[in-house]
């Protein structure tokens, strides 16, 4: 199966700093998917990135999928304690049906 | 809202015991998916279906069967349970049958989970 490197595995950032996970894969992707996973809850889609070099926006969040398209970025700015989860990339795969292969995700803690 | 339900939060079973995790979208999914999630491993795919009786192995296959014989009921069947199979067991459901115009996918919705420890 195709290695979806996610990193870093945990990042703790005091309350109001920044964020950032990274998503690499080893081919060509057609498209990639964020998901936002709450301690205790349930992975919830926030986004999904196709063109290369897409960049987008939801309030304090910014995706972008890289030029070659085989990595991506989510930047959180100013975080605040909303935001603690464990963030996921998934990965379509080659085949044409709907499997997602899920990154191993980066968990965000906040320091108040 | 798309709603996804399972049918317990809390499993609690013995080794060798036969499990059946239930899973029912509400939305006319045609895509089902069993992911489990364990502790820096991220999700992992069990199986999926794409179409009533329908299925294919994910990633992790060994030690599980599914059953789709209605489109909106998936179901995980663990024939003999073992202690490696202790984990959080998530259900998600997607539309669609293929990419969609543009080259995207469809997202997941996922239900609420299940924890399963196996003693």
């Amino acid at each position: 199966g195709q290695q979806v490197m996610q990193i870093p595995q945990y990042q703790h950032v005091q309350e109001g700093e920044d964020f950032t996970t990274y998503c690499n894969s080893s081919t060509t992707l057609s498209n990639i998917q964020w998901y936002k996973q709450r301690p205790g809850g349930h992975p919830v889609f926030l986004i999904q990135l196709v063109k290369s070099g897409e960049v987008k926006k939801q309030k304090r969040l910014t995706f972008q999928f890289g030029e070659a398209k085989k990595n991506s970025s989510l930047h959180i700015t100013a975080t605040q304690t909303t935001d603690v989860g464990t963030y996921f990339c998934a990965l379509p795969n080659n085949f044409g049906n709907e499997k997602l292969t899920f990154g191993t995700g980066t968990r965000l803690t906040i320091i108040p | 809202d798309v709603k996804v339900t399972q049918s317990s939060r809390y499993l609690v079973k013995r080794t060798g015991e036969k499990v059946f995790l239930e899973c029912v979208q509400d939305m006319d999914h045609e895509n089902m998916f069993w992911y489990r999630q364990d502790p820096g491993l991220g999700l992992r795919l069990i199986y999926f279906s794409y179409d009533v009786k329908m299925k294919e192995k994910g990633d992790i296959p060994e030690g599980y069967s599914v059953s789709r014989e209605k489109k909106e009921r998936f179901s995980l069947i663990l024939e003999s349970a073992s202690t490696n199979q202790t984990s959080m067991y998530l259900c998600a459901s997607s539309s669609g049958s293929g990419y969609f115009l543009g080259g995207g996918t469809y997202e997941q919705y996922f239900g609420p989970g299940t924890r399963l420890t196996v003693t």
